[in-house]
């Protein structure tokens, strides 16, 4: 079945470094891809996506590449900050009306001063 | 910028208990979802609702759960007779019409069976 594999973690990071988040899926199509964080004590909100293979999602620094010949979709940030500790999932979801969101386990990343 | 909302944020409840836990979806949004998270646990897929029935649903979501969309806002979910193992955080999302699978999540339920 589709599915998909985060690194384990938790991260743990100086402000400033360099991050990166492993992902790789499993699916029997060509799904698009999902990065979704949960900040403490909140939801899950989109950090970004990627709907077909090459293509590249960004947003508040925060980048992932749709790599269809490895099947990944690693997160990577070049500096983060402590507000960047959260918890990172990894998700799939086919195309069109009402197909779900397969989630991978999740990363939690602390980022200290 | 349009949001999903949920109540309660929080509830505790007895085992065999039912629990309603609510959600007002995005306005315009025809596809609603409950997801659950178990402590530490992944988010797991539960439920998928679309023109008033269910469209999916997991292993996870037996008799004990239903779902309804009593009016033309509110998007609940049940749960008949509770368990410990229910103990969890609850999600509902919806998305755009479109197709876009994007899924806006609202900030969810804590589910607390003693």
């Amino acid at each position: 079945g589709d599915s998909v594999t985060q690194m384990e973690g938790p991260v743990t990071l100086s402000e400033e470094a360099f991050l990166t988040i492993n992902c790789t899926y499993t699916a029997t199509g060509y799904p698009s891809l999902f990065w979704y964080v949960q900040y403490p004590g909140e939801g899950l909100q989109l950090l970004l996506k990627a709907t077909k293979a090459d293509d590249k999602g960004s947003n508040k620094g925060f980048e992932a590449t749709y790599r269809k010949e490895t099947t990944s979709f690693h997160l990577e940030k070049g500096s983060v900050q402590v507000s960047d500790s959260a918890v990172y999932f990894c998700a799939l979801s086919f195309s069109g009306g009402y197909n779900k969101l397969i989630f991978g386990a999740g990363t939690r990343l602390a980022v200290h001063p | 910028e349009p949001e999903v909302t949920q109540t309660p944020s929080h509830q505790v409840t007895q085992m065999g208990q039912e629990v309603i836990l609510r959600c007002v979806p995005i306005s315009n949004h025809l596809y609603f979802y409950w997801y659950r998270q178990i402590l530490g646990q992944k988010v797991e897929f539960l439920v998928s609702f679309y023109n008033n029935e269910i469209s999916e649903k997991s292993e996870i979501f037996d008799d004990q759960f239903s779902v309804e969309r009593p009016d033309g806002s509110n998007f609940t979910l049940k749960i008949r007779s509770t368990k410990l193992e229910d103990s969890a955080m609850y999600f509902c999302a919806s998305t755009e019409p479109s197709g876009a699978n994007v899924l806006t999540f609202g900030a969810g339920s804590r589910l607390t069976v003693l």
